[in-house]
Formats: structure tokens, C-alpha cells, sequence
């Protein structure tokens, strides 16, 4: 299957502080990606649509100024999560989709980031 | 009501048993329909991808898909303690960008 990357996998940060998280396909052109989060014990919950050359589509609740994505290019999107608090602290998750809209609707995740902000 | 249902479980089965993992949905647009396996701390890792109503098997794998029912079902053969995590079930469909998972169920594979 397509390999997707995310880095860091584990990150620690002080209250206030800004963190950024990468997530590329190595192996394929990711029009899409998604980015979730999961808490412990809880199933994955949508944050935004990331598209690659426009802006990201935020689902309701989240806060874009606070969750600031960019996909510059067909193989990277990255997630800056902004002036962190402990609230902030979760389990992050990248996703692509592989090939073209309605032709292949595979989706491949990265191994996911574990923000603790201290 | 939830565009997927998952049972949450957890479900605890002996070594080798046959294992049944099952989801319903209520939007019978979906079309796309995939299984993910994910282990604590680790992004899912996509195990089974239909689009058809039937039958698909991949080693100890079978995805089952009933259209109809609005049902789908992933059987594990002969299972393994290395088994032993969360599975999600996850959909989608032509007309809208997302992907709709489960809850996941927890699987446990005793020894």
C-alpha cells in the first residue's frame, strides 16, 4: 500500500508555544488530505480537508486560526497547531487519499503525533 | 443517529478463533467501504478496501459487503494474538469528500 509520513511522532512543548507536524506521501500525489485527532479510547474525529493549492475546509467546532494547515504541494501538508495549551494535548493523525476523485477512494494514514503540551 | 455503527466491544476470543467484526450505516450512498487496523498509539493501517456488494478475501482476511442490508463485515481466520488491536470500518461516497469511520472495536486475542 502507499506509504504515508508524519513527523514528529511524538512531541512535548511548553503552554504558548507553536508546533508544527508534517505529513507527506511518499509514494503517490495526495490531492487530499485530512487531518484528525483521537482522543484515548475514541474513534478518529475529523478536523479539517486540507486540498492541495486552495485552503483547507475546517469542520465545525474547529478553530482555524488555532489549527492552521497548508498543502503547498501534491505530496505535503502540514499542521501548526499555534500557541499551544494543555488542552491541545491529543493524538494527531494525517491521512491521503490515493489517485483522482471517484476513480480510488483508498485512504492511507501516517503514523500519527502525540502533542503533550505541558 | 450516527452515520456509522460500530460496536465498540471490547471482544476478547482464544487463539485461532474466527473472528467477526461488524458495521451498519444509514446512508445508502456509500459506495467505498475499507477496514483499518490500528494499534495502540499508531495510525490505522488500511487492511481491506471494497466497493461491491459480496465477498473479498486477502489471506486470513474477508471483507463482506451487503449493500442491501446496509452491513458490512470483516472476518479474521484462524486469529492471533499479533490480532489483538482496534478495528475501524470506514465509508464513503461519491458525492461529498469524507470518509465516515466506526467507533472502532477492540479486539482482544488471548493466548
Amino acid at each position: 500500500g502507499a506509504v504515508v509520513s508524519q513527523h514528529p511522532s511524538r512531541v512535548i512543548c511548553k503552554s504558548g508555544t507553536s508546533v508544527k507536524i508534517e505529513c507527506r506521501s511518499l509514494d503517490f500525489q495526495a490531492t487530499t488530505m485530512f487531518w484528525y485527532r483521537q482522543f484515548p479510547k475514541q474513534s478518529l474525529m475529523l478536523m479539517a480537508t486540507s486540498n492541495e493549492g486552495s485552503k483547507a475546509t475546517y469542520e465545525q467546532g474547529v478553530e482555524k486560526d488555532k489549527f492552521l494547515i497548508n498543502h503547498a504541494s501534491l505530496t505535503l501538508s502540514t499542521l501548526t497547531v499555534t500557541s499551544a495549551h494543555p488542552e491541545d494535548s491529543s493524538f494527531y493523525i494525517c491521512s491521503a487519499r490515493e489517485g483522482p476523485v471517484a476513480t480510488n477512494e483508498k485512504l492511507f494514514f501516517g503514523s500519527g503525533t502525540q502533542l503533550s503540551v505541558l | 443517529q450516527k452515520e456509522v455503527e460500530q460496536d465498540p466491544g471490547p471482544l476478547s476470543v482464544p487463539e485461532g478463533a474466527i473472528v467477526s467484526l461488524n458495521c451498519t450505516y444509514s446512508n445508502s450512498a456509500f459506495q467505498y467501504f475499507m477496514w483499518y487496523r490500528q494499534y495502540s498509539r499508531k495510525g490505522p493501517e488500511l487492511l481491506m478496501y471494497t466497493y461491491s456488494s459480496g465477498n473479498k478475501e486477502d489471506g486470513r482476511f474477508t471483507a463482506q459487503v451487503d449493500k442491501s442490508s446496509k452491513y458490512i463485515s470483516l472476518f479474521i481466520r484462524d486469529s492471533q494474538p499479533s490480532d489483538s488491536a482496534t478495528y475501524l470500518c470506514a465509508m464513503k461516497d461519491n458525492n461529498f469528500n469524507k470518509f465516515y469511520f466506526g467507533s472502532g472495536t477492540k479486539l482482544n486475542v488471548k493466548p
